[in-house]
């Protein structure tokens, strides 16, 4: 069984630059999640997908962040314009059930904003 | 709040020896869900061993264990015969069933282990 799939694995842009991530959850996990890691600390949601509904926003920077997830499967995390403060990893995890916190993670993607 | 506290960010241990990893957290809720992640350099975070907070036993899977006391709010890690491959970040991690469904880390705490 394939697992999270994320890409890229790293990038690197000049501040006030686009970009976007993306995320292939496990086949048949409905619930998907978008964490921010910053250096040195544990991950932190920024949005949580049932399905294609976004359940759990609260903690995304609406100003310049911006999820989607068409047809329920793959998710795309963009950020427009990065800040240096955007410098971390982003994490995608998918889960069979919601709320029993059994979640599987992809690798992440390591953003470095310059 | 909901908050975790590993108090500890790092430690080391030779190969073939017991480790306990510590953690604290802070809820209101009774009912909820404990966890260690571990994520390995450069490698995906994966679960390492799940508690209910409803079940007495503490969990164990192969060589790690917990020692979870919930009246201190207390749920440590004990990783016995220490391999060279459990050298990571270790999270503990709370979600509280029922409620807003959100997955609660701690800061980590990074265990190596030598040779």
């Amino acid at each position: 069984e394939a697992g999270v799939v994320q890409s890229p694995r790293y990038k690197i842009i000049e501040k006030k630059q686009p970009v976007a991530f993306w995320c292939n959850p496990i086949s048949g996990h409905n619930t998907l999640y978008w964490y921010l890691q910053n250096l040195g600390q544990g991950p932190e949601l920024l949005i949580r997908y049932e399905n294609e509904e976004a359940v759990d926003d609260s903690q995304l920077p609406k100003d310049r962040f911006s999820a989607e997830r068409l047809k329920g499967v793959d998710s795309t995390l963009k950020i427009q314009p990065a800040e240096l403060g955007d410098s971390a990893v982003y994490l995608c995890a998918s889960s069979l059930l919601p709320g029993i916190g059994e979640l599987f993670f992809g690798e992440g993607s390591r953003l470095t904003v310059l | 709040a909901q908050t975790v506290t590993q108090s500890q960010p790092e430690m080391s241990v030779q190969e073939a020896e017991t480790v306990t990893l510590s953690c604290t957290y802070d809820t209101s809720e009774s009912n909820y869900y404990l966890f260690w992640y571990k994520q390995p350099p450069s490698r995906q975070m994966i679960l390492v061993i799940r508690q209910e907070a409803y079940k007495q036993q503490n969990a164990t899977e192969n060589r790690f264990s917990v020692n979870f006391q919930k009246a201190a709010k207390s749920f440590s890690l004990k990783i016995s015969d220490s391999q060279l491959g459990d050298t990571a970040m270790y999270f503990c991690a709370f979600i509280v069933q029922g409620g807003s469904e959100k997955l609660v880390f701690g800061k980590g705490m990074k265990l190596t282990v030598n040779p």
